[in-house]
């Protein structure tokens, strides 16, 4: 079974800080992975996706995360937050049937200035 | 982009009414929907994935009689809360998946607030 596993749940940071948010997953077969960002009240919006390739994937807003196999992690960074990514965060995986996403428990992300 | 339209964004209704919510891929067809409830704080639990044409798979744990679902359509799928209590009282997101799209994320709709009084 699948499952992935959020570590910190909240993380407050300073305006133009770098930030990592951490994800570590469990899976027994090949794992696509993924990071969705909530805004208060709406849907889930996709930051960027891991599916085979590169390790490094680059996404929207600035966001990057990467791969770990040996490490069953991976984890989202930004090199320098803005206040407007102040949201809740989080991974996902799902195996390569396409099956419904399995989501971490979310991380929040508060950022001030 | 893919979109994903919840309707309605927020509904509140009585104990003991039933309520219907709507998930429609506007640009996409989508055989297989899936149906998310967030509870304030937590993260997204799977309820059931809907097929078009068939019945509901439904996860461990999730009243089928509580909880139906519909899927008559390529584009559209239907969640109705019947007989609704305080404890529905959630957050309810769908999401769709394209059609034929190899490797093709999940889209996600805007939620649905349901508050039952």
């Amino acid at each position: 079974a699948q499952s992935v596993t959020q570590l910190d749940s909240q993380v407050p940071v300073f305006e133009e800080a770098p930030v990592e948010l951490r994800c570590n997953y469990s899976s027994s077969v090949s794992v696509y992975l993924f990071w969705y960002v909530q805004y208060p009240n709406q849907g889930l919006q996709l930051l960027l996706k891991y599916l085979s390739g590169s390790t490094l994937v680059k996404g929207i807003n600035g966001f990057e995360a990467e791969f770990n196999k040996s490490q069953t992690s991976f984890h989202l960074r930004k090199p320098s937050v803005h206040i407007s990514d102040t949201a809740e965060y989080f991974c996902a995986v799902s195996d390569q049937a396409g099956t419904a996403l399995i989501f971490g428990k979310g991380t929040t992300l508060s950022v001030s200035s | 982009g893919a979109v994903v339209s919840q309707h309605p964004s927020r509904v509140i209704c009585k104990s003991g009414t039933s309520v219907k919510i709507e998930c429609r891929s506007l640009d996409f067809q989508a055989t297989t929907m899936f149906w998310y409830r967030q509870f304030p704080k937590k993260s997204l639990m799977l309820m059931a994935t809907s097929n078009e044409g068939s019945k509901a798979t439904y996860e461990q744990g999730v009243e089928k009689d509580k909880f139906l679902i519909n899927h008559a359509s390529l584009t559209l799928s239907t969640l109705t809360v019947t007989s609704a209590h305080p404890e529905d009282s959630s957050f309810y997101i769908c999401s769709a998946r394209s059609v034929g799209v190899l490797n093709s994320p999940l889209h996600f709709g805007n939620g649905t607030r349901l508050t039952v009084t």
